[in-house]
């Protein structure tokens, strides 16, 4: 059974930094892409961020390019997002996923990130 | 990376059939076979319903269902049960990205 568990959520003041993990088990972590995706209290989907399955490729989203660096470690099955120069519109759930189908296939739970002084 | 347009809310009554519509661009909807689907209940986290515009994942009941013509995806949702009032989200490779749209309220009368 795929499971993804984010952590590393919480309150943080703006300007500070954080960084959520995503713990993969199940399937072959080094053979998928992995996504980070958030969404903020009430609102819809947004698409953060994608890794290659060897990490050697990155794409961001331009709301957080320059701010924010996703990585992953295949030998430890985890996936990182660390989050620079946070701002209060960075407020938001935040989901790993799998790719599939061109997308994100396979969700985690999410963690919560609260940006506020 | 502008967002996929969907209407914000749709409805029916148990046992009809709704359609919720997902309109992009050639850039992204109409350029990929690449289209998901996903039902989003109240604090939980989204579930995939649709993948690669059409394919159900093991375990989706056969009363979804997804196409696209154009620049425009769709999943159709028949014979509407009340555990199928939820947020339904799609979303589309878009070259290197990946794009959402803003959400549809389905609501079983």
């Amino acid at each position: 059974e795929v499971q993804l568990v984010e952590s590393g959520g919480g309150l943080v003041q703006p300007g500070r930094s954080l960084r959520l993990s995503c713990a993969a088990s199940g399937f072959t972590f080094s053979s998928y892409w992995m996504h980070w995706v958030r969404q903020a209290p009430g609102k819809g989907l947004v698409w953060v961020s994608r890794i290659t399955s060897d990490g050697s490729i990155t794409i961001y989203a331009d709301s957080v390019k320059g701010r924010f660096t996703i990585s992953r470690d295949n030998a430890k099955n985890t996936l990182y997002l660390q989050m620079n120069s946070l701002r209060a519109e960075d407020t938001a759930v935040y989901y790993c996923s799998t790719n599939a189908g061109g997308g994100p296939y396979y969700w985690g739970q999410g963690t919560l990130v609260t940006v506020s002084s | 990376q502008s967002a996929l347009t969907q209407p914000p809310s749709a409805s029916g009554s148990p046992g009809q059939s709704v359609t919720i519509s997902c309109t992009g661009t050639s850039s992204d909807v109409g350029g990929y076979n690449y289209v998901s689907w996903y039902q989003q209940h109240p604090g939980k986290a989204p579930k995939l319903m649709i993948s690669e515009v059409s394919k159900r994942p093991s375990g989706v009941p056969d009363r979804f269902s997804g196409s696209k013509s154009g620049n425009t995806a769709f999943l159709t949702v028949s014979g509407l049960q009340a555990e199928d009032e939820a947020d339904y989200y799609c979303s589309s490779y878009a070259g290197s990205n990946v794009v959402f749209g803003g959400g549809t309220k389905l609501t079983v009368l």
